[in-house]
């Protein structure tokens, strides 16, 4: 079975730079996640997708941070305009259903901002 | 607020030894608690899971101690391996909510 696939691993950019990060989740599974995370902390939840809709973004910094899912498939993640304070990783997640099931992770995109 | 409190932030033990790190939460709507593995450069991984139906769930090495009524759950990890290196996480999560986590502990298994 393939698991979550990210792209890209890795990405410098400036401040006030815009950048998107692309996520295939597990086929099949209905429920993805964007989380932030940043070193030496645990995921934060930025948006939750069930199919194609919003399930739960209050997390989502909405003035600068976007996020869709075509087709209730593939997920994009934007950042525009990109802030030092938003270098981390930002990891992709899929499970068949919302709660109580396993969350597969992707190895994640390192983000640097300088 | 800090829906998930994780301790310790670090952890050293002997190979062989016992790894046993805690977590508390206040939400008593929370009904799935599992915990991740995250080696680095690698996204999270689920390594065991319990629900409050049960006060104890143990999988080879890993164990999980779920006290509800003091609203604890803590990961055990039985003859601690060098391989076992990595960062735990726990997480909580109530119904089809969202799946909060830990700030993590950084575990190191010394040969």
């Amino acid at each position: 079975e393939a698991g979550v696939a990210q792209s890209p691993r890795y990405k410098i950019i400036e401040k006030r730079q815009s950048v998107a990060f692309w996520c295939n989740p597990i086929s099949g599974h209905a429920t993805l996640y964007w989380y932030q995370q940043i070193l030496g902390q645990g995921p934060k939840l930025l948006i939750q997708f069930q199919n194609n809709g919003v399930v739960d973004d209050s997390q989502l910094p909405k003035d600068r941070f976007s996020a869709e899912r075509l087709k209730g498939v593939d997920s994009t993640l934007k950042i525009q305009p990109a802030k030092l304070e938003d270098s981390a990783v930002y990891l992709c997640a899929s499970s068949l259903n919302p709660g109580r099931t396993e969350a597969f992770f992707g190895q994640g995109t390192r983000l640097t901002v300088v | 607020q800090q829906q998930v409190k994780q301790s310790p932030q670090s952890l050293i033990v002997q190979k062989g030894g016992i790894s046993i790190i805690n977590c508390a939460y206040e939400n008593t709507a929370f009904d799935y608690f599992p915990w991740y593995q995250q080696f680095p450069g690698k996204g999270p991984a689920l390594l065991i899971a319990i629900r409050p139906d049960v006060s104890e769930k143990k999988e080879g090495r890993f164990t999980i101690s779920f006290n509800k009524s003091a609203k604890q759950f803590s990961l055990h990890i039985m003859d601690s391996q060098p391989g076992d290196s990595a960062t735990y996480f726990c997480a909580v999560q109530g119904g089809s909510e969202k799946l909060v986590f830990g700030k993590g502990t950084k575990l190191t298994v010394n040969p």
